[in-house]
């Protein structure tokens, strides 16, 4: 148990529709971080976020979008979904912001299909 | 902004030493290397890291040679359980998220 926790653990959704992902860091993590990983194209890294703020930005769609709150939990939006989006969604968090070097924590992951 | 290459897949029998090499040709002074292990349908988890020479702990070792241009991952006597994929990054403490590329990693088979 790496101590990162997401819900839902599945979602199943209609195209076209938006959903909401959930994470909740390790306590004492400040760095939140959002990956996509589909069957094609392996861990895609989407966002990090640090201490409530955006630090970094990677693959991620206009459609798509995040935030850090306050208690350090982070909520990722997807919108105007398609079926390419089906993916297996993680969180991860570390203690500090430097993504590259920061050990990160993974969370379970969200499993979005979309019909 | 260093790019890394692992071999795609590599396969072994339990009880043996497994070497995965990574390359890193232009790794900058201030970068280290990390390996993360990853299981079907789990989120990576970090196994190792180091700056250069050789780092040990309880599940493998890190091999870095002088010019730091590759680093191997050491993975004693194997089991089936060690059948995963293998991620080599390499970044600063310094450097941007936007430089994370776990890329397609090395597929580890581990045969009976």
């Amino acid at each position: 148990d790496s101590g990162v926790t997401q819900t839902p653990k599945h979602l199943i959704t209609a195209t076209g529709q938006r959903v909401t992902l959930r994470c909740s860091p390790r306590s004492g993590d400040l760095s939140v971080y959002w990956y996509q990983q589909s069957l094609d194209q392996g861990l895609q890294f989407l966002i990090q976020y640090y201490n409530g703020e955006e630090r970094a930005k990677g693959n991620i769609l206009e459609r798509f979008s995040a935030q850090q709150f306050p208690d350090l939990h982070s909520e990722l939006n997807l919108s105007s979904l398609e079926l390419g989006d089906s993916a297996l969604y993680f969180c991860a968090s570390s203690v500090g912001g430097g993504g590259t070097y920061n050990e990160q924590f993974f969370g379970p992951g969200t499993r979005l299909t979309v019909l | 902004l260093a790019k890394t290459t692992q071999p795609i897949s590599m396969d072994s029998y339990e009880g043996q030493e497994v070497n995965i090499t990574c390359s890193h040709n232009n790794i900058a002074t201030n970068d280290y290397i990390t390996w993360y292990q990853q299981f079907p349908s789990q989120g990576p988890r970090f196994i190792i890291q180091g700056y250069k020479t050789k780092v040990t702990n309880e599940v493998a070792s890190l091999f870095i040679p002088a010019d730091r241009k590759s680093s191997t991952l050491s993975l004693p006597r194997v089991s089936l359980s060690d059948t995963a994929v293998y991620y080599c990054l390499v970044g600063s403490p310094r450097g941007s998220a936007r430089q994370l590329t776990f890329g397609s990693g090395t597929q580890l088979t581990v045969l009976p």
